[in-house]
């Protein structure tokens, strides 16, 4: 696609459920980092993949959090057993390099809200 | 400590009038620097991106300089429009770390 696409835009959750939020990249891109950012906050990076390695995951925030991109094009952060901190925006963003010093182009995010 | 700092944390100017945001950083090693735009609820748009070696560098009505002595840039916007409303965020990775260290942002509001 023309941009970095992220479905859905909107998620409210109760807590204690389980959500998924779908990051499809730009055609091609070989990086794909998911960032978190709390209202009024910059991002916090949360896991970084090269095709389908996941390289970095030491921002996920606790064992609740995983990420997956089995193929190396779309991306899956699932978050387990919800609680109210993890309301937040949750954006994707994808790269063209492999240095991970490239521009980054960002998706519109998933707002997830758990109450 | 890796710090990226902005200045000021909110601004509002008429449209049509310039506007300069400053940034302050304190990574190291450094090996470029990013201006980004966010419209709230959207994610962040990618402006210019510094390397050492570039003290100015333009986008349109947006012009960043770099000064890597005294750590410092700015965000030049000219002849401002309503659109322009919006957050300016100074990142600045961690030497050749993907991880991102951001700035708090600038809140801009264009009136018009």
């Amino acid at each position: 696609g023309a941009g970095v696409s992220q479905s859905p835009r909107y998620k409210v959750a109760k807590r204690g459920q389980d959500v998924a939020l779908r990051c499809d990249p730009i055609s091609g891109h070989v990086s794909l980092f998911w960032y978190q950012q709390a209202l009024g906050q910059g991002p916090e990076f949360l896991t970084y993949f090269q095709n389908e390695a996941q390289l970095d995951k030491s921002g996920l925030p606790s064992d609740r959090f995983f990420a997956e991109r089995p193929e190396g094009s779309v991306s899956t952060l699932k978050i387990q057993r919800t609680q109210q901190e993890d309301s937040a925006v949750y954006l994707c963003a994808s790269s063209g390099t492999d240095r991970n010093t490239g521009e980054l182009f960002f998706g519109e995010g998933s707002r997830l809200t758990v109450l | 400590k890796n710090q990226v700092e902005q200045s000021p944390q909110s601004l509002i100017i008429l449209e049509g009038k310039n506007c300069t945001l400053q940034c302050n950083y304190t990574v190291s090693p450094f090996s470029n620097l990013r201006w980004y735009k966010q419209d709230t609820g959207r994610g962040p748009v990618s402006l210019t991106i510094m390397t050492f070696s570039e003290n100015t560098k333009s986008n349109g009505r947006y012009t960043a300089t770099l000064d890597a002595d005294t750590k410092q840039s700015s965000l030049h916007i000219t002849a401002s429009q309503l659109s322009d409303s919006a957050s300016y965020i100074c990142v600045v990775p961690r030497g050749s770390n993907y991880q991102l260290i951001w700035g708090a942002g600038t809140k801009l509001i264009i009136k018009p």
